[in-house]
């Protein structure tokens, strides 16, 4: 079956511009969570979104945001772009029930300048 | 802070040694997760293990849990190059939250 899908792989943007990640889960996975990876503060927990709700948010500023489609298809917005949100963001989807890991998509990797 | 804390932070072996990677927590577990990242890349899950079980193996693969010390490690045998990455341990929290608060990783390196 297919995996996770994120697009775009890579993506460059200027500060101050706003941009939308997209996520495909895995056929039948209707969680999907966002994560931020950087060299500096690792692997950080953005949301979890199920059933076209967010369910959980992690510690970050508002100008993060996502949404879920009924397709369990998932997008996150990144407004007013800073230098520091130059990251790799990772998408994950799960069955959302205790027991099951995630699926990782290859993530997008976005670079501020 | 949740964050889960992994040492070492850094591994270099030879092939066919084993390699060892440890894992520490702070908060109530539903259960422990270890995933491997190839340069930056998506992760890989690798193993899960529930907080009411104590050892866990696939493959090459052995995964200890000890909830009292709140700690896991991941015991990788007989290396080969190809398992050079980073590797992590991720935890499911109790608190109704479904998500992974992972550590800050292990970065393996098998030399040939």
């Amino acid at each position: 079956k297919a995996g996770v899908t994120q697009t775009p792989r890579y993506l460059i943007k200027t500060r101050g511009q706003q941009v939308t990640l997209s996520c495909s889960p895995i056929s039948g996975h209707r969680s999907v969570s966002w994560y931020q990876q950087t060299p500096g503060q690792g692997l950080q927990f953005l949301f979890e979104y199920f059933s076209e709700t967010q369910r959980n948010k992690g510690n970050f500023p508002g100008r993060f945001s996502g949404r879920q489609f009924s397709n369990s298809r998932s997008e996150m917005n990144v407004s007013t772009l800073e230098l520091g949100d130059s990251a790799l963001y990772l998408c994950a989807s799960s069955l959302r029930f205790e027991g099951y890991g995630y699926t990782f998509g290859s993530g997008t990797r976005l670079t501020v300048v | 802070s949740q964050q889960g804390e992994e040492d070492p932070q850094a591994l270099s072996i030879q092939e066919g040694e084993n390699a060892t990677m440890n894992c520490s927590y702070k908060t109530s577990i539903n259960n422990l997760q270890w995933y491997r990242q190839n340069s930056g890349r998506g992760l890989v899950h690798l193993i899960l293990i529930r907080s009411n079980e104590r050892e866990k193996h696939s493959g090459r693969l052995r995964v200890t849990l000890d909830t009292s010390k709140k700690s896991s490690s991941l015991l990788i045998t007989a290396s080969r190059a190809a398992d050079t990455a980073s590797y992590f341990c991720a935890f499911s929290v109790i608190q109704g939250a479904q998500k992974l608060v992972f550590g800050q990783g292990t970065r393996l390196t098998i030399n040939p």
